[in-house]
């Protein structure tokens, strides 16, 4: 199905440990973000992508690392895993990165670290 | 960043209109109202933009304000499955490059049978 999909869905680990959340859509959109929502926060931008090998920061950047070599993929990798990070974490989409485009969701990745 | 002002929370019946109000009076002439809404246990889901005219599309309707400091979301048959959380965004030039949306607590919509 086309779309925008993410895995796993659940994910528990410990602290200290590496991980890394898949994103994975089929529109060719060419901007990719990864979010994160926390009770009391609302989803806050972590990085994103305006197309292949070109990322930056968004407002939550430290402790987290993407990379892009092809379009439609846009993972997300924890380094060594703080109980901070114990988030739900969304990856998004739209076809561009101006102000009048949509941003496409996935249904996320639920992340608990021990 | 303009920030909006969403009630808390609202109820409907079903197969009812609803209507779903914003308010930004500090709106700039370049912000886009974007409305998006979360499913529990999903991912916001885009529902409707605009910048002074009204729009529609399969979804909702979306009325915006002469001086556009205030917008509603208008769902016209409300469901079961519209029950969720209603954001209302600005979209500004800063954020255009970014990407970011920033998302407030938005109104959590209950629908009754």
């Amino acid at each position: 199905d086309a779309g925008i999909t993410q895995s796993p869905r659940y994910k528990i680990t410990e602290t200290g440990r590496q991980v890394t959340l898949m994103c994975h859509q089929t529109w060719s959109h060419s901007y990719m973000f990864w979010y994160r929502q926390d009770l009391g926060h609302g989803l806050r931008l972590i990085y994103y992508s305006a197309a292949a090998d070109i990322t930056d920061k968004g407002e939550v950047p430290d402790g987290y690392v993407v990379s892009r070599s092809k379009t439609e993929n846009f993972p997300l990798t924890l380094e060594s895993a703080t109980r901070s990070q114990t988030s739900v974490y969304f990856c998004a989409s739209s076809f561009l990165g101006e102000r009048a485009q949509p941003q496409h969701f996935g249904d996320g990745t639920r992340l608990s670290i021990l | 960043d303009a920030k909006t002002t969403q009630p808390n929370s609202m109820e409907s019946n079903e197969e009812e209109p609803v209507h779903l109000p914003c308010n930004h009076s500090t709106i700039s002439g370049t912000d886009y109202i974007h409305w998006y809404r979360q499913l529990p246990s999903q991912g916001p889901e885009y529902v409707i933009h605009g910048l002074t005219s009204n729009v529609n599309n399969r979804m909702a309707s979306l009325a915006i304000a002469e001086d556009r400091k205030s917008s509603t979301l208008i769902l016209h048959r409300a469901t079961l499955r519209d029950a969720a959380v209603y954001y209302c965004i600005l979209r500004d030039v800063s954020s255009s490059n970014t990407g970011k949306l920033i998302f407030g607590q938005g109104t959590t919509l209950q629908v009754k049978p």
